[in-house]
């Protein structure tokens, strides 16, 4: 199985300040981890993803870092936007997780202030 | 694209009731998912089916069956309504029970237990 750690639970952050919200998992084979973001009264919705064989990717603002041996990943967003406030969730995907199947970290919801 | 669509949107019950919750799903995808939202929990893996015909348990199954009735459609049971009880359950679905399939999530069904 897996277990997911996300901290901080709350983050307020300035307009055009970055953000930065950490994950660690607790299995060293998990080789998958999306980050999903959650506005208000909506759905989840992939927003970036990385593999294990990556420590860094980025795209549109967002970049997510992988640390292997530290079973560390982390989201940052760049110059926040108001529309970036939402909660966002991490995952990791163990190893040998039949049907894809995800470990979800407890969220944190990102306040942009304007 | 596709949509997934979750009914009721709203369920209220007794404590003790029986609830069922369904799920549709028009991606054509084979792996379907139901997740518990608590806050301050994220989200937490009831049942999920990889293909039709399949179920599997998740982190969070005791309380809740679940069926596959079909391709397009999950259903989630939960077997007796726990006083006070309040979460927002979640369908998600993915193209294939592969890695990196990404999960697509319904709108949500609010659960209150009076």
């Amino acid at each position: 199985g897996e277990q997911v750690e996300q901290l901080p639970s709350i983050l307020r952050v300035q307009e055009g300040s970055s953000a930065s919200i950490n994950c660690t998992y607790e299995n060293s084979a998990s080789n998958y981890f999306p980050w999903y973001k959650q506005e208000p009264g909506e759905n989840p919705k992939l927003i970036i993803d990385i593999r294990s064989n990556m420590e860094r990717k980025q795209t549109q603002g967002l970049i997510v870092l992988l640390d292997k041996k530290a079973k560390r990943f982390s989201l940052h967003i760049t110059d926040t936007q108001p529309g970036d406030s939402a909660m966002y969730f991490c995952a990791a995907r163990g190893p040998n997780s039949a049907g894809n199947k995800l470990t979800f970290g407890i969220g944190t919801r990102v306040l942009v202030r304007p | 694209g596709g949509i997934i669509t979750q009914t009721p949107k709203f369920l209220i019950g007794q404590e003790g009731q029986k609830l069922t919750l369904k799920c549709q799903q028009n991606f054509n995808h084979d792996t379907m998912y139901w997740y518990r939202q608590d806050s301050g929990k994220g989200l937490r893996l009831i049942y999920y089916s990889i293909t039709e015909n399949d179920l599997q348990k998740g982190d969070l199954s005791e309380g809740y069956d679940a069926s596959r009735e079909k391709k397009s459609s999950f259903s989630l049971t939960v077997t007796s309504a726990q006083k006070n009880e309040m979460a927002v359950f979640l369908c998600a679905s993915s193209i294939s029970p592969l890695n990196y399939a990404e999960q697509f999530f319904g709108p949500g069904t609010r659960l209150t237990v009076l």
